[in-house]
C-alpha cells in the first residue's frame, strides 16, 4: 500500500495566476499520475510523472499549461499556469501498488482549486 | 476515445435497502475493471480490482461481478448504511500501464 500526503486541500485563486500542488509518497514509485475532474465530470488523466524524464501527456494536456516536476521516487508537483475559471477543478495525484502484476491505484486527498 | 459509462448518475436509498449500480466499458479494450469509493474531502479509496471474465469479489456487505465479454460490471450494497453514502468509481484499465479511465461515478445517498 501507499501513503501520499497532498497538498494544497483546497485553495482560491485569481485567474492569471500559477499554483503548484505537491505529493509526497511513503514509499518509493515509478510512476505517478496527475488526474482532474471538472465539475460534473469524470476524473481525466492529465499526465503520468517518471524519475528522470519528462512527464508523458495525454491529449489535450500541455506542459506549458500544466508543468510537472518529478525529482525523485517520492515526490512529485503540478502547477496550474495562468488559471482561468474553466480550471477550477479536483486535482488528484495518484500511484499504483504494483510493479509486475497492475494492482489498486492509491490516491491523494486531492486539491480542491476555485480560480475567480 | 474510450468511454466508461455508469449509472444511475445519483441515487437515494433508505437505510437497509439493498442497491446496485453499473458500470459499462468497451469489451474489446481492457486489462482491468477497478471499483472506487470516494467520500467528500478524502482520498478515493480501492474496493475492487477484477481481471477476470465471471470474476465476483466481496468486501463486507458490497460485492461486485464482472462480465469483459459484454463490458459491463455491477456493483451491489447489501443492506446499505448512512457511511455507505459517498460516490462510486469506475476505472478501466485498458492497457496495463495504470493509467485509468473513470467512469462520472454514482452518487449514493442513505438515509437513516
Amino acid at each position: 500500500s501507499a501513503v501520499i500526503s497532498q497538498k494544497p486541500s483546497r485553495d482560491i485563486c485569481q485567474r492569471g495566476t500559477s499554483l503548484t500542488i505537491q505529493c509526497q509518497v511513503d514509499s518509493q514509485v515509478t510512476m505517478m499520475f496527475w488526474y482532474r475532474q471538472q465539475p460534473g465530470q469524470s476524473l481525466t488523466l492529465i499526465a503520468t510523472a517518471n524519475q528522470g524524464s519528462e512527464a508523458t501527456y495525454e491529449s489535450g494536456f500541455v506542459i506549458d499549461k500544466f508543468p510537472i516536476s518529478r525529482p525523485n521516487l517520492t515526490f512529485s508537483t503540478l502547477t496550474v499556469s495562468n488559471m482561468s475559471p474553466e480550471d477550477s477543478s479536483i486535482y488528484l495525484c495518484s500511484v499504483e501498488s504494483g510493479q509486475v502484476e497492475r494492482t489498486e491505484a492509491f490516491f491523494g486527498q486531492g486539491t480542491r482549486l476555485t480560480v475567480v | 476515445i474510450l468511454n466508461v459509462e455508469q449509472s444511475p448518475q445519483s441515487l437515494h436509498v433508505q437505510e437497509g435497502d439493498s442497491t446496485n449500480f453499473t458500470c459499462s466499458f468497451p469489451s474489446s479494450n481492457f486489462y482491468a475493471l477497478h471499483w472506487y469509493r470516494w467520500e467528500t474531502a478524502k482520498s478515493p479509496e480501492a474496493l475492487f480490482v477484477m481481471t477476470l471474465n465471471g470474476d465476483e469479489k466481496k468486501k463486507g456487505r458490497i460485492s461486485a461481478t464482472l462480465n469483459t465479454k459484454e463490458g459491463y460490471s455491477y456493483l451491489y450494497i447489501k443492506g446499505s448504511q448512512p457511511e455507505d453514502s459517498a460516490t462510486y468509481l469506475c476505472a478501466l484499465d485498458s492497457s496495463n500501464t495504470g493509467k485509468l479511465i473513470f467512469g462520472q461515478g454514482t452518487t449514493l445517498q442513505v438515509k437513516p
